[in-house]
């Protein structure tokens, strides 16, 4: 049982280039959430999803995708990076006991 | 619109001294609330939570005061450590909806040895 596991830790893009974050978890949560973190600011909902085959959007979706094909994976993607997204991004899942977060991936936008 | 407000945005306390960080919410749907802790290159780990049906929950060194009425809440750290020091988030979720978090901006936490 490892919680909820984000790929990659760090990256770094250019203006304009496309990547995808991974996110899984292996406890059957079926409520996952991704947020960005940006500094000395609280953590602001993107996406999230209630179940494989449904998402919906956040607080702040511009310049971003989801899919959630399965229980366990919730992948989000930027299409055309930009300066803005430079943040940390973290992935999360809900159960009765609360919510718990991955280890997050520093992306910086160059 | 900020939903929950938090202060103070930073706080530095003496080793044994008393953390106190308080919220304050505007959604009177929200129905649970959480403080998350979370250090530097980690991803936040829930502290402590509490349901409006009660006015304090402790654990530990850790405590929440809620007062209902006020739409507040605040958390108390008792004989605080170098180890407690982080930044600390308090959020709130409703029950109608997808369990998503609102979160506050943070407390970044100094305990002083």
């Amino acid at each position: 049982n490892a919680g909820v596991t984000q790929t990659p830790k760090f990256r770094i893009l250019k203006i304009g280039q496309s990547m995808t974050l991974q996110c899984t978890q292996d406890m059957n949560h079926n409520y996952m959430y991704w947020y960005r973190q940006d500094p000395g600011m609280g953590l602001k909902l993107i996406y999230y999803s209630v179940g494989a085959g449904i998402t919906d959007k956040g607080e702040v979706p511009n310049g971003y995708n989801v899919s959630r094909s399965t229980t366990e994976d919730f992948p989000l993607r930027l299409e055309l990076a930009a300066p803005s997204q430079t943040s940390v991004y973290f992935c999360a899942s809900t159960v009765r006991q609360g919510t718990f977060f991955g280890q997050g991936t520093r992306l910086t936008v160059v | 619109q900020q939903q929950v407000k938090q202060s103070p945005q930073s706080l530095i306390v003496q080793k044994g001294g008393i953390s106190i960080i308080n919220c304050a919410y505007e959604n009177t749907a929200f129905d649970y609330f959480p403080w998350y802790q979370q250090f530097p290159g980690k991803g936040p780990a829930l502290l402590i939570a509490i349901r409006p049906d009660v006015s304090e929950k402790k654990e530990g060194r850790f405590t929440i005061s809620f007062n209902k009425s006020a739409k507040q809440f605040s958390l108390h750290i008792m004989d605080s450590q170098p180890g407690d020091s982080a930044t600390y988030f308090c959020a709130a979720t409703g029950s109608g909806s997808a369990r998503q978090l609102t979160f506050g901006s943070g407390t970044q936490l100094t305990v002083l040895p």
